[in-house]
C-alpha cells in the first residue's frame, strides 16, 4: 500500500471549514483514498473514502485531484467535537487482508 | 443498532497470566481483525479473519492466538508469551458488500501489572 504524507497538526477556528491534505504520490490506479478519525482512547471513526471522484457523505466531503497524488479532506463546518486525530490511508478497495497502514496523522485543534 | 463491541474496556493482567478479549460485530461482516496501538503509534495488525473457520498473522502475530467459531466473534488471546502487552487493542469487521470499509471497535486497553 502506498504511504501518505499529512501535516502534523492543524487548527480550524469552530464554524469555518477545515481543509485537510494528504499526500499519496506512489498511489496505484486499485488503490482507494481513506480518512479516518481518532479521538483519544476511541477506536478510528471510518469518515470517507474515494478512488477518483470527488465525493460527500454527512461528515464531510472528499477532494481527490486529477492525477490522484494528493487529496484533501473538508469539514463544512467544523464543531468542538472535531478536534481529533485524522489519518489518511491508501489501500487496495478490494481487499480484506486488513492492511491498514496508519501514518502519524493530523492533529485537528477546532477552537471557539 | 449495527455495530461492533469489544469487551472489556479496561483490563489489568499480572504477568505471566493469559488474558482474552472479546469482539463481538452484528454487522454481518465476513471479515475480523485485531490491531494493537501503543500510545503516539499507529496500528499494528495482529490477526485478520476472512471467513468462519480460518484465520491468519498479521505482521505482530507472536504471542498472541485467535479463534472464529462463530461469524459475529472473534476473541483475542494475549498469552504470557507476548513479552510487551501493554496496549490498546483495536477489533474490526470489513464487509465485501460495503467495499471492505474497515469499521473499528472502541478498543480495550490492557495493562500488565
Amino acid at each position: 500500500d502506498a504511504k501518505t504524507t499529512q501535516p502534523p497538526s492543524m487548527d480550524c477556528a469552530e464554524g469555518r471549514a477545515a481543509n485537510l491534505p494528504c499526500n499519496h504520490s506512489t498511489i496505484s490506479g486499485n488503490e482507494y483514498v481513506y480518512w479516518y478519525r481518532q479521538i483519544h482512547s476511541q477506536g478510528p471513526q471510518y469518515i470517507i473514502h474515494g478512488l477518483k471522484n470527488n465525493e460527500t457523505n454527512e461528515m464531510a466531503s472528499l477532494i481527490i485531484t486529477e492525477d490522484r497524488k494528493s487529496s484533501t479532506l473538508i469539514l463544512p463546518h467544523a464543531t468542538l467535537r472535531d478536534t481529533a486525530v485524522y489519518y489518511c490511508i491508501v489501500r487496495v478497495g478490494s481487499s480484506n487482508t486488513g492492511k491498514l497502514i496508519f501514518g502519524q496523522g493530523t492533529t485537528l485543534q477546532v477552537k471557539p | 443498532d449495527g455495530g461492533i463491541t469489544q469487551s472489556p474496556k479496561y483490563l489489568f493482567r499480572k504477568e505471566g497470566q493469559n488474558v482474552t478479549l472479546s469482539c463481538e460485530q452484528n454487522l454481518n461482516h465476513d471479515a475480523m481483525y485485531w490491531y494493537r496501538q501503543d500510545p503516539g503509534q499507529g496500528l499494528r495488525l495482529i490477526y485478520y479473519s476472512q471467513i468462519v473457520n480460518d484465520f491468519q498473522k498479521g505482521d505482530i502475530a507472536e504471542g498472541y492466538s485467535v479463534s472464529r467459531e462463530k461469524k459475529e466473534s472473534f476473541p483475542l488471546t494475549v498469552t504470557s508469551a507476548q513479552k510487551n502487552p501493554t496496549a490498546f487493542y483495536l477489533c474490526a469487521s470489513s464487509d465485501w458488500y460495503s467495499g471492505n470499509t474497515i469499521y473499528f471497535g472502541e478498543g480495550s486497553w490492557l495493562t500488565v501489572v
